[in-house]
């Protein structure tokens, strides 16, 4: 079956640390995969798009890989700020027929204490 | 200006009524969605419109109708609510559909009591 799992639900980390946050995917064949970024009560905001040509992408603190061989995405925020804290979503597309569908994983909860 | 806006934004009724959902983009996206979350904040599409035309529709019971008069509107219609159709419904829009990010709504929370 189909599956795209975060690692662990919540992962709380200190201010200024390094945060790195999983997703890993099972019988699907993306073209490209998605990070969100969503706070309690709101609606996921897009953060970086990366295609599965591409190895690694990165904007200002963020940065995400691709590894369609491993079926993984990794998503780094360094110098984290209690300002990150959120819930960041992974989403790929279904490939094939399927591409423009975004499947979600269930997020992972991230913390940052001063 | 809210890029992607829904009404209402939260919605308590009781099972078996009928109830929609309406959702506007200011964006001049071509691309609308509607997405479900449910109570284990799991994201799932529901429907997808392209200019006005249905082209994903992910199994989801007959009860729920997506109607989008112009490519800017895509409203949701539920008939015969159940309780297991709680959760947040999110609306969301794309430039062209594939490969794009995806604008969100702020969500309705709708509650089958």
């Amino acid at each position: 079956s189909q599956k795209i799992e975060q690692n662990s639900e919540a992962l709380n980390i200190q201010e200024g640390k390094t945060a790195t946050l999983t997703c890993n995917y099972t019988n699907y064949s993306p073209a490209y995969l998605q990070w969100y970024r969503q706070d309690p009560g709101r609606g996921p905001v897009f953060l970086l798009l990366i295609r599965e040509n591409e190895k690694e992408k990165r904007k200002e603190r963020l940065k995400v890989t691709f590894d369609t061989t491993l079926k993984q995405s990794l998503f780094h925020i360094t110098a984290s700020q209690p300002a990150d804290s959120a819930t960041y979503l992974c989403a790929l597309d279904g490939g094939g027929s399927t591409l423009g569908r975004l499947y979600f994983g269930r997020g992972t909860q991230l913390t940052v204490w001063p | 200006d809210t890029a992607v806006s829904q009404t209402p934004k939260y919605l308590v009724t009781q099972m078996g009524n009928d109830k929609s959902i309406k959702c506007e983009q200011n964006l001049g996206h071509d691309t609308m969605y509607w997405y479900k979350q449910d109570s284990k904040k799991f994201l799932k599409i529901m429907f997808s419109y392209n200019n006005k035309e249905l082209i994903i529709n992910e199994t989801v019971p007959n009860r729920f109708s997506p109607k989008s008069p112009d490519k800017a509107h895509l409203n949701l219609h539920i008939n015969s609510l159940e309780l297991g159709d709680s959760a947040v419904y999110f609306c969301a829009s794309s430039p062209s559909g594939s490969a794009d990010t995806q604008y969100f709504g702020p969500g309705t929370r709708l509650t089958v009591l």
